[in-house]
């Protein structure tokens, strides 16, 4: 039972353009929300989250918005770079209960950026 | 540098083997984690700790133990090792907070049984 899914195994986008990365979730107690980036033979690095009481984060050019009620999340990268061309997780956690602190993962999305 | 290091990053190693692989922290960190990770497929945690003297097992069942002695120092050993195991273990730390949870990962350790 995936609680967290990216059904977008990969994404192509062109240097400059937009890139939309996309995640749903099923478990309602989850109330905040990451997103990894990972370089082959590397392990992942933070790149923005968002709590469940927002609708948007943004930091730079990473933006990631919350749709509760369609319990989906989408990142964006604008303008896209060809060094962001990695894989993509979506993590979840809830900050009650017995899923306090831990994360579930999405199964990842690879993107390549074209110059 | 405040930092998570994991030794070593490249293991091979032959069926019935005992292994240990290091993960140690320098960021002060509460909680720690250890991660499965096949290529293609979502990260799936085995193993937590929220302090010393303190460890879990995590979502996935692991044949693997941890320990956790020392704040800075969470070792995941596997008792004999089989290629079933053969996967990517990768370690994370974080603050023991309730707002949120960002977890610091280390580069990880790609071990291959033969």
């Amino acid at each position: 039972d995936q609680q967290v899914k990216q059904n977008s195994p990969s994404l192509s986008v062109q240097e400059g353009r937009i890139s939309i990365l996309n995640c749903d979730y099923t478990n309602s107690m989850f109330d905040y929300f990451l997103w990894y980036k990972k370089y082959p033979a590397e392990g992942p690095t933070f790149l923005i989250s968002i709590s469940s009481i927002k609708d948007k984060n943004e930091d730079g050019r990473f933006t990631v918005f919350l749709n509760k009620s369609a319990k989906h999340l989408s990142l964006h990268i604008v303008p896209s770079q060809p060094g962001d061309s990695a894989v993509y997780f979506c993590a979840a956690s809830g900050t009650g209960g017995t899923s306090y602190g831990k994360l579930t993962f999405g199964q990842g999305t690879i993107l390549t950026v074209h110059p | 540098e405040a930092d998570i290091y994991q030794t070593p990053r490249y293991l091979v190693i032959g069926t019935g083997k005992k292994i240990t692989l290091e993960c140690s922290q320098t960021m002060g960190h509460d909680k720690m984690y250890w991660y499965q990770q096949d290529p293609g497929m979502e990260l799936h945690l085995i193993h937590y700790s929220y302090g010393v003297n303190s460890t879990e097992k995590g979502d996935l069942s692991s044949e693997s133990t941890v320990s956790r002695i020392r704040t800075e120092h969470f070792p995941l050993t596997l008792e004999s090792a089989r290629p079933s195991h053969t996967s990517q273990y990768l370690c994370a730390s974080s603050e023991a907070t309730w707002t949120g949870n960002e977890q610091f990962f280390g580069p990880g350790t790609r071990l291959t049984v033969l």
